[in-house]
């Protein structure tokens, strides 16, 4: 089974700090995401990446920036760390690349931040 | 670009009563679709898909949903739950020409009371 797994469960960072939030995985996956998940809204996405070096903005790109130096690796970064950005954040990587495959996205456990 | 709506954003039942939870999407244009499951403080698990071919899909756990092209829906469904069903139900969407990147709706908490 694919496993995406994030570095840290729960995390508590004070304002103005610079935060990274690790994801790896073990299946060769192309395509890997970052979302944050907040109640009642879902999940949103921050950024994606299709290759190494790769990265497009998502839907709320805002203060978050993204790192993949190597395939299996997929960082988010909080340059300056606000309270707003308290959230879960997931992980994900898929199957396929952009064309024909079953699409599935396999999620990490998820970071919980906390931005005191 | 693609949207995703849960109707409902919680929906208690008692144990073995039959379930829907609703979902609707913007685009019939090539789209799949997708269930996902999050139990208590974990991530997101794939309940099941559809992607093409018959528009009823089912999961190994007995929950189903089918595809509805007219209507634009893909309800989820479940004649009996469980407990255990307990969780927070997501719906999304990939559409072809946004690279496939999955819109999820805003989620159905389901609590099954004893």
């Amino acid at each position: 089974d694919v496993k995406v797994t994030q570095s840290s469960r729960y995390l508590v960072k004070r304002t103005g700090e610079k935060v990274f939030l690790e994801c790896v995985q073990d299946m060769d996956h192309e395509n890997m995401f970052w979302y944050r998940q907040d109640p009642g809204l879902g999940l949103r996405l921050i950024y994606f990446s299709y290759d190494v070096k790769m990265k497009e903005k998502g839907d709320i790109p805002e203060g978050y920036s993204v790192s993949r130096e190597k395939k299996e690796r997929f960082s988010l970064i909080l340059e300056s760390a606000s309270t707003n950005q308290t959230s879960m954040y997931l992980c994900a990587s898929r199957e396929g690349t952009g064309g024909a495959g079953n699409y599935g996205y396999t999620f990490g456990s998820g970071t919980r931040l906390t931005v005191v | 670009a693609q949207s995703v709506t849960q109707l409902d954003s919680q929906v208690p039942v008692f144990e073995e009563a039959p379930v829907e939870l609703r979902c609707n999407y913007s685009s019939s244009v090539s789209v799949y679709l997708f269930w996902y499951v999050q139990y208590p403080n974990q991530g997101l698990q794939l309940l099941l898909k559809y992607l093409s071919g018959s528009t009823l899909v089912e999961s190994i756990n007995g929950f189903e949903a089918e595809f509805n092209k007219s209507q634009t829906s893909f309800h989820l469904r479940k004649p009996s739950v469980h407990i255990s069903d307990t969780a927070e139900y997501f719906c999304a969407a990939a559409l072809r020409g946004s690279n496939y990147k999955l819109t999820f709706g805003k989620g159905t908490l389901l609590t099954v009371n004893p």
